[in-house]
């Protein structure tokens, strides 16, 4: 299986400042049809996850565009440009180019 | 509105069997691949099992292959998730999903003597 690891697992943010983390992946995600199906989710406390982001860079519906997603390959980004308290929980990068689709490990965002 | 509503999880003893249900509404179930996805009580997130639109094409995860069958019913707008020769690993909420971007609110499935 594809390996997705992410850093740091545990990421305090000062309210009102940016927040970044990483995602790499043990092989290029890069699919067959050009595409590259790397996803981010965020899961509140107490809620299931909730995509934020597909295809690398692409924001779901509704999601504020303080969050974005970078990267190419193996090594993806996604960075939230100013952290509201509402933005708690642990996110998760996921790809869904090689069967068995897999996720990182989780980076907990908590405010200082 | 969008909406899955997972059901059928609950308590059951090593070697058991438990089916799950997702009734789906608010969209075409027909037009949609379906997954199923674990997180066990504290940890990550584990994709269990797919099925293509039309069920024609499945997949599982590894850890599950042998025990569990995924399968739908397009009429009733309906996944499910034959879960057998249950381990206690395998306690965890499920969560159905539409593709990747739609999940239900879970089913929490406890295995233990």
């Amino acid at each position: 299986d594809v390996v997705m690891t992410q850093s740091p697992l545990s990421l305090p943010v000062t309210l009102g400042q940016p927040a970044s983390i990483s995602c790499r992946s043990s092989q290029s995600l890069v699919y067959s049809d050009g595409n590259t199906y790397l996803n981010w989710f965020q899961q509140r406390p107490g809620q299931s996850p909730r995509r934020l982001i597909y295809k690398v860079s692409n924001r779901d519906s509704g999601v504020p565009d303080r969050f974005s997603g970078s990267g190419s390959g193996t090594d993806f980004t996604l960075k939230i440009s100013r952290v509201e308290a509402e933005d708690v929980g642990v996110y998760y990068c996921m790809q869904g180019t090689h069967w068995s689709w897999t996720f990182g490990q989780g980076t907990k965002v908590e405010i200082k | 509105q969008v909406q899955l509503v997972e059901s059928g999880g609950g308590l059951v003893k090593p070697g058991g069997s438990l089916r799950l249900s997702c009734a789906a509404s608010g969209f075409t179930f027909s037009d949609y691949y379906m997954s199923w996805i674990r997180q066990a009580p504290g940890k990550g997130l584990e994709w269990v099992s797919y099925i293509s639109s039309s069920g024609s094409t499945i997949y599982y995860a590894d850890s599950v292959k042998g025990r569990f069958t995924i399968s739908r019913d397009n009429a009733k707008n309906s996944l499910y998730l034959q879960m057998n020769s249950l381990r206690a690993e395998d306690t965890a909420v499920y969560y159905c999903a539409r593709e990747v971007d739609v999940w239900g609110k879970g089913t929490t499935v406890t295995v233990s003597s």
